[in-house]
């Protein structure tokens, strides 16, 4: 019961907006939210969880509907430092139960 | 303060064999996570300790199994090594359930490569 991600990969220039969806087939208590840079660990963005509010971080944002069980994150300004692999991770509790990761979405920023 | 330290970084086994992978978290982290990640499954969730408990465990056979000490130190063992199970294992500490809000913080990771 993994994730769905869309786009699977975005190319970008420096300055514009992207959005990364995340997308689930059952109810979900949180989604998780990280970026992988080539040759490194997962970097933990932020969570969101069910009945939370939205939360962001300088230029990134996400948002959590409960009710379409999706969630999006929201890039602003892209830089070329936001390139890279991101996960949306998801799990049914507050305990992770049957946690899973989507496939990722590859966003490559160019000057 | 100090990161998620896990080791060792590079390892190589025969297939048959077993191994055992060390994280240590951030001091004063009690939950740890491990994570498997190969380009062809992505990222994947092995299990997760807390307090020495086990709380959560993937979808990965029996043959991957882990344990965490009294002071928070985890280790995760794969007995009887596949080609299969070469991969970078990734090892995530938080300050407590990590699924609740708390942030989580991942260590570089022990490549294993399965000859």
């Amino acid at each position: 019961q993994q994730p769905v991600q869309s786009p699977q990969a975005v190319i970008l220039r420096e300055g514009e907006d992207a959005v990364i969806n995340c997308s689930s087939s059952k109810a979900l208590y949180s989604v998780h939210w990280y970026r992988q840079k080539h040759g490194e660990a997962p970097v933990f963005l932020m969570i969101l969880l069910k009945g939370g509010e939205q939360k962001g971080h300088e230029k990134i944002s996400a948002s959590f509907n409960e009710k379409k069980q999706q969630s999006s994150l929201y890039l602003t300004a892209s830089q070329l430092s936001y390139s890279g692999t991101y996960f949306c991770g998801t799990g049914d509790d507050n305990y992770g139960q049957n946690f899973v990761f989507g496939p990722g979405t590859r966003l490559s920023v160019l000057p | 303060k100090a990161g998620v330290t896990q080791t060792p970084r590079y390892l190589i086994k025969t297939r048959g064999q077993q191994v055992t992978l060390s994280c240590s978290p951030i001091s004063g982290h009690r939950s740890v996570s491990w994570y498997q990640q190969t380009p062809g499954q992505g990222l994947q969730f092995l299990f997760e300790y807390f307090s020495e408990t086990q709380r959560n465990k993937g979808n990965f056979p029996g043959r991957f199994s882990g344990r965490q000490f009294s002071n928070s130190r985890s280790e995760m063992n794969v007995s009887t090594l596949e080609l299969g199970d070469s991969a970078l294992y990734l090892c995530a500490s938080s300050l407590a359930q990590p699924y609740s809000g708390n942030t989580i913080y991942f260590g570089e990771g022990s490549w294993l490569t399965v000859v």
